[in-house]
């Protein structure tokens, strides 16, 4: 089955950018839209942004002026960078596959996250 | 965006008991919603999609109901391994949205 899996530091000064990376294993990253979210420790779910097969991609309105999505399909990876940090950004950064059924879209399977802390 | 707010926040319950958690979204998102459960220190799990199908390999005694903007989950006879955080999520609008979270507790 398709596993996703997270890489990238785990620490990040503030001010600067964060970058992560999916690696998509178990299938082909073609034909569908892969999402980042985050959570806040002890807090709820944040959608920030997604990305198609094909490129495209959508943001958070709330996130859309510091954050890149990207996609390379040779590598079945995409990636996120956040820049201009702050501690506000320390979360369990998760990556997803949207599966849909009409026009409603669902996240399964997800990552197993991994913890990002902003810190100095 | 539109705002989708769980309730109870929290709620105690015991082994058997049959509980109801619901969302509500500040605007119409159709049948838009799915539901995940998450327990601690691991990605959420999807179990129900848009609105009431459950997802390949959920037990049976999840359900969900509801369209429009009032939506429930229902667990019908709670198990040990039920004891979870439970959130719901819209993708009416692109701007995909989850709810505050519902932590389901042992009584």
């Amino acid at each position: 089955q398709v596993r996703l899996q997270e890489s990238g530091p785990g620490l990040v000064k503030p001010s600067e950018t964060l970058s992560l990376t999916c690696t998509v294993s178990g299938g082909s990253i073609t034909s569908y839209y892969w999402s980042w979210i985050r959570q806040p420790p002890g807090k709820g779910l944040e959608w920030i942004a997604d990305i198609y097969s094909n490129g495209s991609p959508y943001y958070n309105p709330s996130l859309k002026s510091r954050v890149i999505i990207s996609i390379d399909t040779s590598k079945n990876q995409f990636s996120l960078r956040l820049s201009s940090v702050t501690a506000a950004d320390t979360a369990v950064y998760y990556c997803a596959r949207e599966s849909r059924d009409g026009y409603n879209y669902w996240f399964d399977p997800w990552g197993q996250g991994t913890l990002v802390t902003v810190s100095s | 965006d539109i705002q989708m707010t769980q309730s109870p926040s929290s709620l105690s319950a015991s082994v058997g008991d049959r509980v109801t958690i619901t969302c509500r979204a500040s605007q119409t998102i159709n049948s838009y919603l799915n539901w995940y459960q998450q327990k601690p220190g691991k990605a959420p799990k999807l179990l129900i999609f848009a609105a009431s199908s459950l997802q390949s390999g959920v037990p049976s005694r999840f359900s969900g109901s509801g369209s429009g903007t009032d939506f429930t989950l229902t667990i019908s006879s709670l198990q040990p391994e039920d004891f979870a955080t439970y959130y719901c999520q819209q993708s009416y609008s692109k701007e995909y949205t989850f709810g505050q979270g519902t932590e389901l507790e042992i009584k």
